[in-house]
């Protein structure tokens, strides 16, 4: 069956640091993979999509790639700060469903 | 831009009983999702409506669970005969036409079953 897996242990770093959180996939291609972040007690929000055909995407301090030999997407939040603490959640489309790996929780400290 | 809302926001009730949650899209938005988060784990999709026509249900949805979007509009989600084991946050999320478009999420549900 297919399945996405994110680390399930805690990435602590220091303010100004990169974050790199992992996502990795098995048993499919998907066409599109999005990152969205979710705050305790609140509904996830959409940060970015890649495609297939894209190897890396950026937005402001955020960026993601895609590599579908290795079938993994990297998420990078440089210059880190306190308010980027939360939970970071992947998700690949099949037709239009889009199913999620478990997130990974992200702690800046200043 | 209202953004999807989500009623009510806490729900306490006993084993046994009925529930009933809303949804309400942004209203240009075609597609409708369901999905369940527990404690640590990543939202698990239940169901998914394109207008008003339920296209998907999840195989781990029981009986108990039904949902329905009349007029394409808003949606509910009945849980009958509540358990233990239905304790979580209910997520509502819409999105316009066309697959590997944003989800936008409501605030959820958070339902406590004793």
């Amino acid at each position: 069956s297919q399945k996405i897996e994110q680390n399930s242990e805690a990435l602590n770093i220091q303010e100004g640091k990169t974050a790199t959180l992992t996502c990795n996939y098995t048993n499919y291609s998907p066409a599109y993979l999005q990152w969205y972040r979710q705050d305790p007690g609140r509904g996830p929000v959409f940060l970015l999509l890649i495609r297939e055909n894209e190897k890396e995407k950026r937005k402001e301090r955020l960026k993601v790639t895609f590599d579908t030999t290795l079938k993994q997407s990297l998420f990078h939040i440089t210059a880190s700060q306190p308010a980027d603490s939360a939970t970071y959640l992947c998700a690949f489309w099949r037709s239009y469903i889009p199913t999620f790996g478990r997130g990974t929780s992200l702690i800046v400290h200043p | 831009d209202t953004g999807v809302s989500q009623d009510p926001r806490h729900k306490i009730t006993k084993r046994g009983q009925n529930v009933t949650f809303r949804c309400d899209p942004i209203s240009e938005h075609n597609r409708l999702y369901w999905y369940r988060q527990t404690l640590g784990q990543g939202p698990e999709f239940l169901t998914y409506f394109q207008n008003e026509a339920q296209l998907e249900k999840s195989r781990l949805l029981s009986d108990r669970f039904s949902a329905e979007r009349p007029k394409g509009s808003f949606s509910t989600l009945e849980i009958q005969r509540t358990e233990q084991g239905d304790s979580a946050m209910y997520l509502c999320a819409s999105s316009p036409e066309g697959s590997g478009e944003k989800l936008f999420f409501g605030s959820g549900t958070q339902l406590s079953v004793l």
